[in-house]
């Protein structure tokens, strides 16, 4: 069965840390993958697709990475600012129905 | 451009109401779905259009119908409201069916049924 599983389910950091999120995937076949970001109250927000090909993509303070052999994806945000409070969604596409799985998210908190 | 809007932003029904949740798009994309997202849950997709005139089911349509008369806008209707459908609603829209294209996603209607 298809399945994208995220972790941790929420994280408590301080303001200029850095974390990472997790993304582990069981979809097959892969097509891409792209992460998400939602503030509270709003849509989603797309912040960086990982074609199969990539392994690392940067977008300003957020970097994320993709082991298409292990099927697992991180989002690593560096000096987090208090902005990055918001919940972190891992979409998955699948290459044969162009289905998309979407994550349960990870809700990130930064504190000052 | 204002995107993709919803109204209304809040609502509560009771059960056995009915209701159509309201998307419009300024982008002239083909593309526009409905997800519904629930504590705990991945998006859930309830509909989608690939252009005007042309509507499909999603994972959970049951409760639900759409229509697609022009390419901004897509409704979204609740036939007969039961708690079970208390749920935060977002439609999105693409600028093409193929799924690795980028969706704008709406603010949301949150969704209360008693």
């Amino acid at each position: 069965k298809n399945q994208v599983e995220q972790s941790p389910q929420s994280l408590i950091i301080l303001e200029g840390k850095n974390c990472t999120l997790q993304c582990n995937y069981t979809v097959s076949p892969f097509s891409n993958l792209r992460w998400y970001k939602q503030d509270t109250g709003r849509g989603p927000v797309s912040l960086t697709i990982m074609t199969f090909s990539e392994n690392t993509k940067s977008n300003g303070r957020y970097t994320a990475t993709l082991d298409a052999d292990t099927k697992q994806s991180s989002l690593h945000i560096t000096a987090s600012q208090l902005s990055d409070s918001a919940s972190y969604i891992c979409v998955v596409i699948s290459y044969s129905n162009y289905q998309l799985i979407w994550g349960a998210g990870t809700k990130l908190i930064i504190k000052p | 451009n204002a995107g993709v809007t919803q109204t209304p932003k809040f609502q509560v029904l009771k059960t056995g109401q009915s209701m159509t949740l309201q998307c419009a798009q300024d982008m002239n994309h083909e593309y526009m779905s409905w997800y519904r997202q629930d504590p705990g849950m991945g998006l859930r997709l309830i509909h989608y259009s690939v252009g005007a005139g042309i509507t499909d089911q999603g994972e959970v349509p049951n409760g639900y119908n759409v229509s697609r008369s022009t390419t901004e806008d897509f409704p979204l209707r609740l036939l007969s409201a039961a708690p079970s459908q208390t749920s935060v609603y977002f439609c999105a829209s693409s600028y093409s069916w193929q799924k690795d294209y980028e969706q704008y996603f709406g603010p949301g209607t949150r969704l209360t049924v008693t």
